[in-house]
């Protein structure tokens, strides 16, 4: 078990730009969850995934934000022309049921 | 509507005081799980406890403790005798549908001063 790990730790892009992050869930887990995380804030729930299936998307995510997860594996979420509002900590968790979740290190985009 | 209000933004205890992170939520369901995780500076959130709605007896695990208390909607979170790495901070969350998301709160800044 090496936990849930996501790349790149940082990302620093300019407005305009498209962006991917990569998750990897605990090899067991068949649940992927993406946050978003604001300073000062708690995780928002963006979207989640039971094996290659996304079953729910949250009416924060607009139609630039775009989430996979081919064969049930990793995940990426990109982000097509980012905005400075995108910058934030984007969090991956993974869990076999919902009860309990695992979050990785989390991606930090800032955008200029 | 769904929700958890943790009215606390920020304490500050100096260490070996017991300190009590409120939590507070909303829910139409009858089942549902709450939980608290830990975020220290280095930013990973840390699974605490799962709590679920027909289990209101309260947990005790080393110097953190839990009151679970269904006819007030909260789920308290108790550190006794605190140290400095108990700085972080710390989220409550819901989840009314274990197949469901999870929403956390706003979370609580803790500063456990030498």
């Amino acid at each position: 078990d090496t936990g849930v790990s996501q790349n790149p730790r940082h990302k620093i892009t300019k407005r305009g730009q498209n962006v991917t992050f990569r998750c990897d869930p605990i090899s067991e887990h068949n649940r992927l969850y993406w946050y978003r995380q604001t300073l000062g804030q708690g995780p928002e729930f963006l979207t989640y995934f039971q094996n290659e299936a996304q079953l729910e998307k949250s009416r924060l995510l607009s139609d630039r934000f775009s989430a996979e997860r081919p064969k049930g594996s990793f995940s990426t979420l990109e982000i097509q022309r980012t905005e400075q509002g995108d910058s934030a900590m984007y969090l991956c968790a993974s869990g076999l049921a919902m009860a309990t979740l695992h979050f990785g290190n989390g991606t930090r985009l800032t955008v200029t | 509507a769904q929700k958890v209000t943790q009215a606390q933004t920020e304490i500050s205890v100096v260490e070996k005081e017991d300190v009590t992170l409120d939590c507070v939520y909303e829910t139409r369901d009858t089942t549902y799980y709450l939980f608290w995780y830990k975020q220290p500076p280095s930013g990973e959130l840390v699974f605490l406890i799962r709590r679920n709605s027909f289990d209101e007896q309260n947990e005790i695990s080393g110097r953190y403790s839990w009151n679970f208390q269904k006819s007030t909607s909260s789920f308290n979170f108790t550190i006794t005798a605190s140290q400095v790495v108990d700085s972080a901070v710390y989220f409550c969350a819901l989840t009314w549908n274990r197949d469901d998301k999870i929403i956390f709160g706003k979370g609580t800044r803790l500063h456990i001063l030498p």
